[in-house]
């Protein structure tokens, strides 16, 4: 069965650069949730979005942003990056946003030097 | 804020012995719980999830058990096998805002052949 593809899986950034990451969500799915999960910690949510509109914001900083667009595909883009972005980041996909089993891709890891 | 909380953060146990980990959540609105086991440098996998109106669930190898009187669940394994080695994560969401998923601290398991 097709699941949520992510890329990079993985990224190196030096400090105050630019990175952006992508999530296609399992086919049919039209929720997408991103979480960044540090070293050794749970995951936290940090922004979702249902049928292309934001549904919902977390500790996601200033400096991120992102969007769902028309083929339902996820991009968080993240700018001034600092040490402290250094995490993995995930993104899950559902159908409908109700109480709908949240599938996990495989993570981005993003690095910043 | 809220969070849902485990008990124990490191579970060994012997290859073919069940398994045991515990959750506990703090907030009684919370009406869908999920567990998710999570293997090094991927993403969480669903396992089994329960709604409120339930209190066991099971699938294959795996029980869930909520208590809504004293706000605990529980993930049940039998015979562990050496591919249970994981993390295990419980996760709530909690009801009034999009279906973001609120994580506790994983439990390690270790399982010992």
């Amino acid at each position: 069965a097709a699941g949520v593809i992510q890329s990079p899986r993985h990224l190196i950034k030096e400090k105050r650069e630019t990175a952006t990451l992508k999530c296609y969500p399992i086919p049919r799915h039209d929720t997408v949730y991103w979480y960044q999960q540090g070293p050794g910690q749970d995951p936290q949510f940090l922004i979702s979005f249902y049928e292309k509109m934001q549904s919902d914001k977390g500790s996601i900083p200033d400096r991120f942003s992102a969007q769902q667009f028309s083929d339902y595909h996820s991009e968080l883009n993240m700018s001034s990056l600092e040490l402290g972005d250094s995490a993995l980041y995930f993104c899950a996909s559902s159908y409908g946003d109700y109480q709908e089993t949240q599938y996990f891709g495989p993570g981005t890891r993003l690095l910043v030097l | 804020g809220e969070s849902v909380g485990l008990h124990l953060p490191t579970l060994s146990v012997q290859e073919g012995d069940n398994s045991i980990i515990n959750c506990a959540y703090s907030n009684s609105a919370s009406d869908y719980f999920i567990w998710y086991k999570q293997e090094s440098g991927k993403g969480p996998q669903f396992i089994i999830d329960i709604r409120s109106n339930m209190d066991k669930r099971q699938g294959q190898r795996v029980t869930v058990l909520l208590n809504k009187t004293v706000k605990h669940l529980s993930l049940q394994i039998a015979a562990t096998q050496p591919g249970d080695s994981a993390v295990y994560f419980c996760a709530e969401n909690i009801p009034g805002g999009s279906e973001k998923l609120v994580f506790g601290k994983g439990t390690k398991l270790t399982v010992n052949p």
